[in-house]
């Protein structure tokens, strides 16, 4: 089975700290995807990366970057912490098409910026 | 704006019953449909997908699709207390087979 890993389950920052959000898949997908999640928003995307040194924004990238120096580590940055940031943060993976696969995701991690 | 509309619910069914979900889409091209599963606190796990109109089945869920109305559907047989979870309908649109569109997500408990 693929497994998406996060670095972090649960992880507390203060305002304006700089925060590093690691996710690792070990099955080689092409795809790599940063989200969070807030009651009532749903799944809103951040960025997202086809390749290695490759990422395009999502629909709320502001206040967020992203790195992928490898094809297996995607890593999402929280430049200074605000607390509008507080979420829940998901990784997610897929092979180049989706095909049956859908996405596979981490286990997620819950940050609260106070 | 393509988007995939979900009842919030929540829908609260007796133990064994038939749970029904139902998600549109509004993009025509539309490909492929998800479904996912999502506990509380925890991160969403595949349960089904399907990508032909008509019926799919896999244990208690059914998936149904129909593009000509543009929605689909998962239904749950024999709905069990642990079937309890928000369920999230995703679609692949066209021109893109990489990313996912996601809907909000319907509520389901279900009663012992």
């Amino acid at each position: 089975d693929v497994k998406v890993t996060q670095s972090s389950r649960y992880l507390v920052k203060r305002t304006g700290e700089k925060v590093f959000l690691e996710c690792v898949q070990d099955m080689d997908h092409e795809n790599m995807f940063w989200y969070r999640q807030d009651p009532g928003l749903g799944l809103r995307l951040i960025y997202f990366s086809y390749d290695v040194k490759m990422k395009e924004k999502g629909d709320i990238p502001e206040g967020y970057s992203v790195s992928r120096e490898k094809k297996e580590r995607f890593s999402l940055i929280l430049e200074s912490a605000s607390t509008n940031q507080t979420s829940m943060y998901l990784c997610a993976s897929t092979p180049s098409a989706l095909g049956d696969y859908g996405y596979t995701f981490g286990s997620g991690t819950r940050l609260t910026v106070v | 704006q393509k988007e995939v509309e979900q009842n919030s619910g929540p829908l609260s069914v007796p133990e064994g019953a038939i749970a029904s979900l139902n998600c549109t889409y509004s993009d025509r091209g539309s490909q492929s449909f998800f479904w996912y599963r999502q506990y509380s606190g925890k991160s969403p796990e595949l349960i089904m997908f399907i990508y032909s109109n008509g019926d799919k089945e896999d244990g208690r869920f059914t998936a149904q699709l129909n593009k000509a109305s543009q929605y689909v559907s998962l239904l749950i047989r024999d709905s069990q207390p642990s079937d309890s979870a928000t369920y999230l309908c995703a679609v692949v649109n066209a021109g893109n087979n990489r990313k996912l569109i996601w809907g909000l997500g319907t509520s389901l408990a279900v009663n012992p």
